[in-house]
């Protein structure tokens, strides 16, 4: 079946835009997660959403960053204002979320490179 | 620091040799989970273990867990070229809300052929 998809695959833009990655999530899969990936560098948490309970935006690492995930399904991370430490690779990820068993699809991820 | 931590960040070794990674972590867990990834993109899930279970194997894979040491490792037999790639762990923290993993730093292997 299919698994996550992002969109668009690579984005430049120049700083002080605004930028909006999407996600589509498996289907079915209650939780998503936005991370953040720098070159070299582990995962960072941004973002987590369950079902229809208010998402966990502790992750969030300024008030440009917001996410929304509507009907459960499709989510947007939009990144305001753009500056070059934005620059990195977004990835989201979906999962059941089921007794006990998380683990997380991940999607290709989405490349930003702020200018 | 974060909860996942992997040891050593970097390993390079020679086709047909085995690999050995450690990981970290601080607080009590659900389950620790290990991915991998290619070519910094998407990671791909290998193995969970659960919080009451000591080892597990899969494929040329094997996963052992020490919870009162608070440390899992990941084992690869008789590596091959394909499995160039960064290994990250990732733990499920015992805790009230959701079912958020926290990952580490990872390792990245090189097998050379």
């Amino acid at each position: 079946g299919a698994g996550v998809s992002q969109s668009p695959s690579n984005k430049v833009t120049e700083k002080g835009k605004d930028v909006e990655l999407r996600c589509d999530p498996i289907s079915g899969h209650t939780a998503l997660y936005w991370y953040r990936q720098s070159l070299g560098q582990g995962l960072e948490f941004l973002i987590y959403f369950q079902g229809n309970s208010a998402p966990d935006k502790s992750g969030l690492p300024s008030d440009r960053f917001s996410a929304e995930r509507t009907g459960g399904s499709v989510s947007t991370l939009t990144i305001q204002r753009t500056q070059q430490e934005d620059s990195a690779v977004y990835l989201c990820a979906s999962s059941f979320n089921r007794g006990g068993y998380n683990e997380q699809f991940f999607g290709p991820g989405t490349r930003l490179t702020v200018l | 620091s974060q909860q996942g931590e992997e040891d050593p960040q970097a390993l390079s070794i020679q086709e047909g040799e085995n690999a050995t990674m450690n990981c970290s972590y601080k607080t009590s867990i659900n389950n620790l989970q290990w991915y991998r990834q290619n070519s910094g993109r998407g990671l791909v899930h290998l193995i969970l273990i659960r919080s009451n279970e000591r080892e597990k194997h899969s494929g040329r894979l094997r996963v052992t867990l020490d919870t009162s040491k608070k440390s899992s490792s990941l084992l690869i037999t008789a590596s091959r070229a394909a499995d160039t790639a960064s290994y990250f762990c990732a733990t499920d923290a015992i805790k009230a809300a959701g079912n958020k993993l926290t990952f580490g730093g990872g390792t990245r292997v090189l097998v050379k052929p």
